[in-house]
């Protein structure tokens, strides 16, 4: 059964740095999502894409935060400069119809 | 804006006890759809249902069972004789619907139960 894959399951990484999260969605699917989950707490809608461009973001989804599909498969969020308070699990989705499929997440850790 | 509510945070149980999970949503969409999703210790969210605004029959699928009442903004989901597996984070979650009831826009997730079953 096809599935979104994400890497790397764990990053840690020091405050200030940039870090890429990377997705490969199902591939007939259509619509991209990241969202983020601070431990214990609920999870968060960034941003979605479609047709190569952003449909949606959050207040969350600052100029710290961008997204690309560079190529057919991936799917990718880039956090430019990492902060104590980007800590958390970011999940990517996508969908074609009629619900989104998640990946296991990948957990940052900023330091 | 869109809103979803899950007032339990926590709720325990003993094996083979049913046990229900309230989910309250608010939206001023007409259109919309409401899923669950599990969360296991692993992290992963597992998709469990989705149900439209315009389809309020209850759904049953094994042990699952669930109940979406429009007239209360509501859309509860039960467990039968509940498992030591059924331990998890369970998360309702909203979304509106746009392009003719086709797509489906971001999800907007309550704060998520934490269900314990104890052996």
């Amino acid at each position: 059964e096809p599935e979104v894959t994400q890497t790397p399951s764990h990053q840690v990484t020091q405050m200030g740095q940039e870090v890429i999260l990377r997705c490969v969605p199902i591939s007939n699917h259509l619509y991209f999502y990241w969202y983020r989950q601070i431990l214990g707490q609920k999870v968060e809608f960034l941003v979605s894409f479609y047709n190569n461009e952003i449909s949606e973001k959050s207040e969350i989804f600052d100029d710290q935060f961008s997204v690309e599909r560079p190529d057919g498969s991936n799917f990718t969020l880039k956090i430019r400069s990492t902060k104590l308070e980007d800590s958390a699990m970011y999940f990517c989705a996508s969908k074609s119809s009629p619900s989104q499929y998640f990946g296991p997440g990948t957990r940052l850790t900023v330091l | 804006a869109q809103k979803v509510t899950q007032a339990q945070t926590e709720i325990s149980v003993v094996e083979k006890e049913d046990v229900t999970l309230d989910c309250v949503y608010e939206t001023r969409d007409t259109t919309y759809y409401l899923f669950w999703y599990k969360q296991p210790p692993s992290g992963e969210l597992v998709f469990l249902i989705r149900r439209n605004s315009f389809d309020e029959q209850n759904e049953i699928s094994g042990r699952y069972s669930w109940n979406f009442q429009k007239s209360t903004s509501s859309f509860n989901f039960t467990i039968t004789a509940s498992q030591v597996v059924d331990s998890a984070v369970y998360f309702c979650a909203l979304s509106e619907a746009k392009g003719g009831g086709t797509s489906y826009g971001k999800l907007t997730f309550g704060q998520g139960t934490i269900l314990t079953v104890h052996p």
